[in-house]
């Protein structure tokens, strides 16, 4: 059964770039054919889509992120990642990795950022 | 951006209820659509992808429906559990967008 399972530091300074870490137990994440997402939520609000990548590497953006996000993937290490630039206080939520379409999800780390 | 609606944006009912949830995309998005149960502090939960498949482990109580712009989500037979939060989102094509969510809370 496929897990995923999100890493990163909590708290990011304004300006500086967040840098969050999928990785996958249970299953190849190389193999199998998945798309890969980055999502997060706002506390209290919706779910907004960020990125997502193909096991070939091909990947896609929001473009509300006006370029500031970046996905990629380590197969070697069975984890995908992402980094978003200049992050202000909006950037603050609970970041999300899954598969697409049928999961499953991580269960979530939160962001804050502050000075 | 495909800009997906929800209705009701909350709704109280009592176990043993049906209910029914709808969730409309701007454009036609054929059948990728795909709907989410997130209880309060945990992640998004897949119960339905492509309109109408439901994913394993789900109780058969949740079915879905729908094509091109409109799509519904039926609990047959509310149980304590299902009372959360529910979001479609469009997997037709990106940016992929998520409904507002519909909240079913206890009468």
């Amino acid at each position: 059964q496929v897990q995923l399972q999100e890493s990163g530091p909590g708290l990011v300074k304004p300006s500086q770039t967040l840098s969050l870490t999928c990785t996958v137990s249970g299953g190849s994440i190389s193999s199998g054919g998945y798309y890969w997402s980055w999502i997060r939520q706002p506390a209290g609000k919706g779910l907004e889509w960020i990125a997502r990548i193909y096991t070939s590497g091909t990947t896609y953006y929001n473009p509300s992120l006006r370029s500031r996000a970046t996905i990629s993937l380590d197969t070697s290490r069975n984890q995908f990642s992402l980094t978003l630039s200049f992050v202000t206080a909006a950037d603050t939520a609970v970041y999300y990795c899954a598969r697409d379409a049928m999961g499953p999800w991580g269960q979530g780390t939160l962001v804050i950022v502050s000075s | 951006d495909i800009e997906m609606t929800q209705s009701p944006s909350s709704l109280s009912a009592s176990v043993g209820d049906r209910v029914t949830i709808t969730c409309r995309a701007s454009q036609s998005i054929s059948n990728y659509l795909i709907w989410y149960q997130q209880k309060s502090g945990e992640a998004p939960k897949v119960l339905i992808y492509a309109t109408s498949s439901l994913q394993s482990g789900v109780p058969p109580r949740f079915s879905g429906s729908g094509s091109g712009t409109d799509f519904t989500l039926t609990i047959s037979t509310l149980q304590p559990e299902d009372f959360a939060t529910y979001y479609c989102q469009q997997s037709y094509g990106t940016p992929f967008t998520f409904g507002p969510g519909t909240k079913v809370d206890i009468k």
